[in-house]
């Protein structure tokens, strides 16, 4: 149990469906963090909060909107996604929300499936 | 961007032999190296970091070695269990919103 819990685990939809994933961090942390794990490649972090605004945005397409309605929460809004979207979705929490300050805490990941 | 290289992408080793797990960057701003381990089903986690100012790190059977002039790291787990058994992330960051870059991941098997 590392203290961020993601729902749902596993999901499976189609291009034109809406979902969305949650993320929750019972650690007090201040930032949160969206990233993409897919098979051969390295992690791809895809957004940061802290203390629930958006600090980075790494190039990620339309079709996915994250939310961060405080520093407990965090959502990313999955519509018209791409079958090259299905991933591994990991949400992650740490302490600070600037420099590099040590651990990332993370969930156990939403199986994100598109048909 | 920092660009993170590893290898072995898989490593197979016998019960109670060591494994070593390298990894080069490219950014030389990058000041902390942490290492993640990830089982079947769950999130990586992180088992051990070092920083820029320190050559090496060690906790119990792990140990990391920073070389910042070749800019390498490397992990080196001694007395393999089947336990240590998950894929192996290395990662470097030069700071900035815990803005970490990942190595593609080692697959380690320990062998009964």
């Amino acid at each position: 149990e590392t203290g961020v819990t993601q729902t749902p685990r596993h999901l499976v939809m189609g291009m034109t469906n809406k979902k969305s994933l949650k993320c929750e961090q019972h650690l007090g942390h201040n930032a949160m963090y969206w990233y993409k794990q897919s098979a051969k490649k390295p992690l791809e972090l895809m957004f940061v909060y802290s203390l629930e605004e958006r600090v980075e945005n790494n190039s990620v397409p339309s079709r996915f909107s994250p939310e961060c309605p405080n520093s407990s929460h965090l959502f990313l809004h999955l519509h018209t996604l791409q079958p090259e979207d299905s991933a591994l979705y990991l949400c992650a929490s740490s302490r600070n929300g600037g420099g590099n300050t040590g651990e990332l805490f993370f969930g156990e990941g939403s199986r994100l499936t598109v048909l | 961007g920092e660009n993170v290289e590893q290898h072995p992408s898989t490593l197979s080793v016998q019960e109670g032999d060591s494994a070593v797990i390298k990894c080069t960057y490219s950014d030389s701003a990058s000041n902390y190296f942490p290492w993640y381990k990830q089982e079947l089903g769950k999130g990586p986690q992180l088992i051990i970091d070092i920083r820029s100012n320190v050559g090496e790190k060690k906790d119990q059977r792990i140990a990391v070695t920073l070389n910042k002039t070749a800019k390498h790291f490397s992990l080196h787990i001694t007395e393999t269990q089947p336990e240590d058994s998950a894929v192996y992330f290395c990662a470097a960051s030069s700071g900035g919103y815990q803005k970490v870059t990942f190595g593609i991941g080692t697959k380690l098997q320990v062998i009964p």
